[in-house]
């Protein structure tokens, strides 16, 4: 069965970065397209972009444009997300959320069980 | 971008009843390419339903969508005990992709 594991929650300092990890199991990663999406506390959820897992090319939102790098490792079945400069308005939820259509429509079928990342002083 | 609104903000229901939500798109949702989703506390999102009216694998049929443009409808025909949690609308017509706030249905 489809299966998106990410890594443990975070806690950081406002300006540093964090690394979020997406390992995928169950079907060919390689032949799909990985999103991220964030839920802060009393938010919309909020697309932050997308990685091609085949190609390795990416999309991100342009609210986060120059802070979100979204990279994959295939021999690892793993994408990750890594945001920078960060303040407390990132203090969120982050998942990792597979594309139904295995293109970059936007559909999420599978989703990681989510990631806490608190930014604080 | 195209801005979600859901209403109402909350639902209070007794299991049984009928629950009809509501989401309204900024703009045209072309294709019909709206989503519906399941969230309870501390869980991810679940798909329920695509393309406006298509139930996602595995997804009971008591759960409906229906609505074209900009007005798109969910419906719970018979609420089950494990159904009340909070639901969104997004659209995945246009980049970037977009949520609404989202409908609490909790318990009466």
């Amino acid at each position: 069965q489809v299966q998106l594991v990410q890594s443990g929650a975070e806690v950081k300092k406002p300006g540093a970065s964090v690394k979020v990890s997406c390992k995928a199991s169950g079907y060919t990663f390689n032949n799909s397209v990985m999103h991220w999406v964030r839920q802060a506390p009393g938010q919309r959820l909020e697309w932050m972009g997308w990685i091609s897992a085949g190609y390795g090319n990416t999309k991100n939102s342009q609210k986060f444009q120059g802070r979100v790098t979204i990279t994959r490792d295939t021999s690892a079945n793993t994408a990750y997300m890594e945001l920078s400069s960060l303040t407390s308005e990132d203090t969120a939820v982050y998942y990792c959320a597979r594309d139904r259509m295995g293109a970059t429509l936007g559909l999420f079928d599978y989703w990681g069980q989510g990631t806490q990342v608190t930014v604080s002083s | 971008e195209i801005v979600l609104t859901q209403s109402p903000g909350t639902l209070s229901l007794s299991p049984g009843e009928r629950a009809t939500l509501s989401c309204r798109a900024s703009q045209s949702v072309s294709s019909n390419y709206l989503a519906w989703y399941q969230q309870k506390p501390g869980q991810a999102p679940r798909l329920l339903i695509y393309g406006s009216s298509s139930r996602a694998t595995g997804i009971p049929d008591r759960f409906s969508g229906s609505g074209s443009g900009t007005d798109f409808t969910l419906t719970i025909s018979r609420l089950e005990p494990e159904d009340f949690a909070v639901f969104y609308c997004q659209q995945y017509d246009s980049s970037p992709v977009t949520f609404g706030g989202g409908t609490n249905v909790e318990i009466k």
